[in-house]
C-alpha cells in the first residue's frame, strides 16, 4: 500500500535558525497536506499542496510529485514552532488520508 | 479558531457510557472522528458526507457513530477499554476525499 515517510523523526534547533523537513511518498497522486500539532495537542492544517510552491508567512511548502517528494522550510525559527509537524497523502484506493509519522521539532531560545 | 467546537474538552471515565459532540460551521460536506494516541499520528475511525456514514473502519463496537444534520457529529462510547485513552479529533473537510482537512480542538479520554 501507499506510505508516507518523514525525516528527521525530530529536529533541535537554536531560534533564528531554519529548518527543513522532509517528505516522500510511494505514489504520484498525493493530494498531500501539511500539518502542525501544537505541544499542547491542537492540530492545524499549514498546507494543501499536491504540487508546486506555496508560502505562507515563514513557511514554504514544496511538493515535487514526480519525484515523490514534499518539504517545508521554515526560515527564521521561532520558540512557539516548536511541536511536531505531519504529512499526509490521499490514498488512490479509498480516500483515506496516510500520515506520516512527524518530525518533533525543538526550537530553543 | 472556533470553526470546529468540540465538547467535551477532557473527560475521565471509568467503564460508563459517554458522547462526545462536535459542531462545524464551515459549511463543509464531510466530517470525521479520529483518534490519537500518544506521539502518533491520527488514526481515521468513521467519515461521514453529507451526513451518510461512507467508512466505517475497524473500531471496537462499543463506538456508535451519529450524524444528526450536516454541521453536527456525534460519537457515542459505552463501556470503555483502557486502551481507549487517546484523544479525539472531530474533523470537517469540503468533499469527502479528505481536501484539507479542518480538526477541532479535541477531547481528552483518560479511562481509569
Amino acid at each position: 500500500g501507499q506510505q508516507v515517510q518523514q525525516s528527521p523523526a525530530s529536529l533541535v534547533l537554536q531560534e533564528g535558525e531554519n529548518a527543513e523537513l522532509q517528505c516522500n511518498f510511494s505514489s504520484t497522486a498525493t493530494r498531500l497536506q501539511w500539518f502542525y500539532q501544537h505541544p499542547g495537542g491542537r492540530l492545524v492544517s499549514l498546507f494543501y499542496n499536491p504540487s508546486g510552491t506555496k508560502h505562507t508567512g515563514r513557511l514554504t511548502s514544496t511538493t515535487v510529485t514526480n519525484e515523490r517528494r514534499s518539504s517545508l522550510h521554515i526560515s527564521s525559527s521561532q520558540t512557539t514552532d516548536s511541536g511536531t509537524y505531519f504529512c499526509a497523502i490521499v490514498a488512490d484506493s479509498n480516500y483515506q488520508l496516510i500520515w506520516g509519522s512527524g518530525t518533533k521539532l525543538i526550537i530553543k531560545p | 479558531n472556533t470553526k470546529i467546537t468540540q465538547s467535551p474538552r477532557y473527560l475521565i471515565l471509568g467503564r460508563a457510557n459517554k458522547s462526545l459532540e462536535c459542531e462545524q460551521h464551515l459549511g463543509h460536506n464531510a466530517m470525521y472522528w479520529y483518534k490519537q494516541s500518544a506521539e502518533k499520528p491520527p488514526e481515521l475511525m468513521f467519515l461521514y458526507n453529507l451526513k451518510q456514514l461512507i467508512r466505517n473502519e475497524t473500531v471496537p463496537s462499543r463506538f456508535i457513530p451519529e450524524c444528526p444534520d450536516s454541521s453536527k457529529l456525534l460519537l457515542h462510547i459505552s463501556a470503555v477499554d483502557p486502551e481507549d485513552s487517546a484523544v479525539y479529533f472531530c474533523a470537517s473537510s469540503q468533499g469527502r476525499s479528505n481536501e484539507r482537512l479542518f480538526f477541532g480542538h479535541g477531547t481528552k479520554l483518560s479511562v481509569l
